[in-house]
């Protein structure tokens, strides 16, 4: 069954620095998602993804944030300037082009830790 | 009023166990609706999507009412394996709403 993936599973960051965290979305999915869950809290939506542009992002999803669709496979998050409080789980999804299906499929997730 | 709202829980049931999640949502504009099922340190899981006309998948049973804004899950003869935390999600436009979760501990 097709899944969708993220690496690295754990990334260790010092404040300040840049990280990038990738996302290989299901293949014929057209919908991207970021989200993030901070430890013990729910999680929240970061921004969607179509056609090679955002369709929408939160205000969660500062100038500290981007995301790029670099080829035909991969779906990047980058965060520049890394606080402390970006330290969370961060979960990519996918789903195909509505209107039949709305339904978003999770990777495992990033797991950001910002020292 | 929070845009989508669970039951602060936890639920603590016995096996077998008939066990009702419940979930409001404040954007009457909503389009999709769905339940998803969340391990510890896990990625949401698809449970089931929620339609107004209800829909059943086995042990599981989602309900909606727009009127009322209310959506719901029923688990019947609960099993340990359905520990975990159950995720009311609420999709517009290009958006995804979840809610904080209820957690449920089924025991033996």
């Amino acid at each position: 069954e097709p899944e969708v993936t993220q690496t690295p599973s754990h990334q260790v960051t010092q404040m300040g620095q840049e990280v990038i965290l990738r996302c290989v979305p299901i293949s014929n999915h057209l919908y991207f998602y970021w989200y993030r869950q901070i430890l013990g809290q729910k999680v929240e939506f970061l921004v969607s993804f179509y056609n090679n542009e955002i369709s929408e992002k939160s205000e969660i999803f500062d100038d500290q944030f981007s995301v790029e669709r670099p080829d035909g496979s991969n779906f990047t998050l980058k965060i520049r300037s890394t606080k402390l409080e970006d330290s969370a789980m961060y979960f990519c999804a996918s789903r195909v082009q509505g209107p039949l299906s709305y339904e978003q499929y999770f990777g495992p997730g990033t797991r950001l830790t910002v020292t | 009023r929070k845009e989508v709202e669970q039951d602060p829980g936890p639920f603590n049931v016995p096996e077998g166990a008939t066990v009702a999640f419940n979930c409001t949502y404040s954007n009457s504009a909503s389009q999709s609706f769905f339940w998803y099922r969340q391990d510890c340190r896990k990625e949401p899981k698809l449970l089931m999507s929620v339609y107004s006309s209800g829909n059943e998948d086995g042990r599981f049973t989602a309900q909606l009412n727009r009127a009322s804004q209310y959506i719901s899950l029923l688990i019947r003869d609960s099993k340990l394996s359905d520990s975990a935390t159950y995720l009311c999600v609420v999709t517009g436009g290009f958006k995804t709403i979840f809610g904080a979760g209820t957690r449920l501990f089924v025991k033996a």
